[in-house]
């Protein structure tokens, strides 16, 4: 069974600090990974995603992918306390882009 | 350019009764993707169509169907509810390839 580990949290960092969220997955064959954010009541919000090795910036967010170790992580430059929410990573494999398993999502607080 | 639009919002049920709830996709987008959220079971897939035609399904009892239109639209129809049933079902769009998908508001659905 195709698997994707997430650390449920809360993961609290202060304001202004970096946040760190990893996330694991189990089958080799996965192909492409996506971080969304959903704030309690919402609906997923895409943050980024990454097909190939190594980093990928989109302002204070960087995704990074190591397929050996089969891991891919989010890091938040400089939180915002707007920034508190759960962050699920997604996981797609060849031949069904649209079929996304999820993680069970790590809950994000920023202190002020 | 207006986002993945999910109708109706909220939905109150009974068991043993049956609902269909609609999704029309961001402009352009083909691939139409329905998820059901639970606190339990997370996110989880649920099927996808692409061209009127259903192209991967995930692991839900035939009680779940959906279908797409010419025109993108996709229906999702459960029949039979169950109390189970009760959670948030999210549609999601994509383009062509491994383009991510883009999630809708959602229906939350409470089955009593």
């Amino acid at each position: 069974q195709k698997e994707v580990e997430q650390n449920s949290g809360p993961l609290s960092v202060p304001e202004g600090a970096i946040a760190s969220l990893n996330c694991t997955y189990s089958d080799r064959g996965s192909q492409s990974f996506f971080w969304y954010r959903q704030y309690s009541g919402k609906s997923p919000e895409l943050i980024m995603f990454i097909y190939s090795n190594g980093d990928k910036e989109d302002g204070r967010f960087t995704a990074q992918l190591n397929k050996a170790s089969q891991y891919v992580s989010l890091l938040i430059r400089d939180s915002q306390p707007s920034d508190s929410a759960t962050y699920l990573c997604a996981v797609s494999f060849p031949g069904t882009a649209s079929k996304l398993t999820f993680g069970t999502g790590t809950r994000l607080q920023v202190t002020l | 350019k207006a986002g993945v639009t999910q109708t109706p919002r909220y939905l109150i049920k009974t068991r043993g009764q049956q609902v269909t709830l609609s999704c029309s996709p961001i402009s352009g987008h083909r691939s139409v993707s329905w998820y059901q959220q639970t606190p339990g079971q997370g996110l989880q897939f649920l099927f996808e169509y692409f061209s009127e035609t259903q192209r991967n399904k995930g692991n839900f009892p035939g009680r779940f169907s959906g279908r797409q239109f010419s025109n993108s639209r996709s229906e999702m129809n459960v029949s039979t509810l169950e109390l189970g049933d009760s959670a948030l079902y999210l549609c999601a769009s994509s383009g062509t390839g491994d383009q991510p998908q883009h999630f809708g508001d959602g229906t939350r659905l409470s089955i009593l």
